[in-house]
């Protein structure tokens, strides 16, 4: 069964600290991931795209990691910022279609002063 | 922000009436994908447009429907409305349908709706 699996569920952190989320995903046949970010009540923002030849993708503060061999990305977030408040999602694109995707259920991750 | 315009922001509707949701795509993008996401769960893929077809659908009932127009707007048209129906409706556009990186989707910023 295809599944995107994300954890943890919710995380809070200082203001400055780093903190790495973790997408566990069992899709087949892989086409690419992506990071998004979204704040609540908006849509998906895209951070990083990652398809099967990537291993590592940054975008500012941002740090994706990808796995093909164990099926694990993760998230890195750097020097976090109040503003990094939010719901990051990871979707897993398989079988070479914009319509064949599975989101995770996000982490949810708060940045406290 | 993505350039990809939803209307009306929120809706407040009543069960078993029907609504109609809007989507505006990105210049140049010919596929819009709609979506279902319930209070704090992942969204869950309702059907995708491509060029003016429908190009794949989600586990959603047949009272979910929609149109894309020759501008690639597009239209979710929610019939029979239920209680379990309130979420937020996110519309993503995208140029072509292969899939691939290169295929980025962006998302509107959704239309929150409330059935009462």
């Amino acid at each position: 069964k295809n599944q995107v699996e994300q954890s943890p569920q919710s995380l809070i952190i200082l203001e400055g600290k780093n903190c790495t989320l973790q997408c566990n995903y069992t899709v087949s046949p892989f086409s690419n991931l992506r990071w998004y970010k979204q704040d609540t009540g908006r849509g998906p923002v895209s951070l990083t795209i990652m398809t099967f030849s990537e291993n590592t993708k940054s975008n500012g503060r941002y740090t994706a990691t990808l796995d093909a061999d164990t099926k694990q990305s993760s998230l890195h977030i750097t020097a976090s910022q109040l503003s990094d408040s939010a719901s990051y999602i990871c979707v897993v694109f398989y079988g070479g279609a914009t319509n064949k995707l599975i989101f995770g259920t996000g982490t949810l991750l708060a940045v406290q002063p | 922000e993505t350039g990809v315009t939803q209307s009306p922001t929120h809706l407040i509707k009543t069960r078993g009436q029907q609504v109609t949701l809007r989507c505006s795509s990105q210049s140049g993008h010919n596929t819009v994908s709609w979506y279902q996401q319930a209070l704090g769960q992942g969204p869950q893929f309702i059907f995708q447009y491509y060029r003016e077809e429908e190009n794949g659908r989600g586990n959603f009932p047949p009272r979910f429907s929609g149109l894309q127009f020759p501008n690639y707007s597009s239209e979710l048209n929610v019939n029979a409305l239920e209680l379990d129906d309130s979420a937020l409706y996110l519309c993503a556009s995208s140029q072509g349908t292969s899939g691939g990186a290169e295929n980025e989707q962006y998302f509107g910023p959704g239309t929150r709706l409330t059935v009462t």
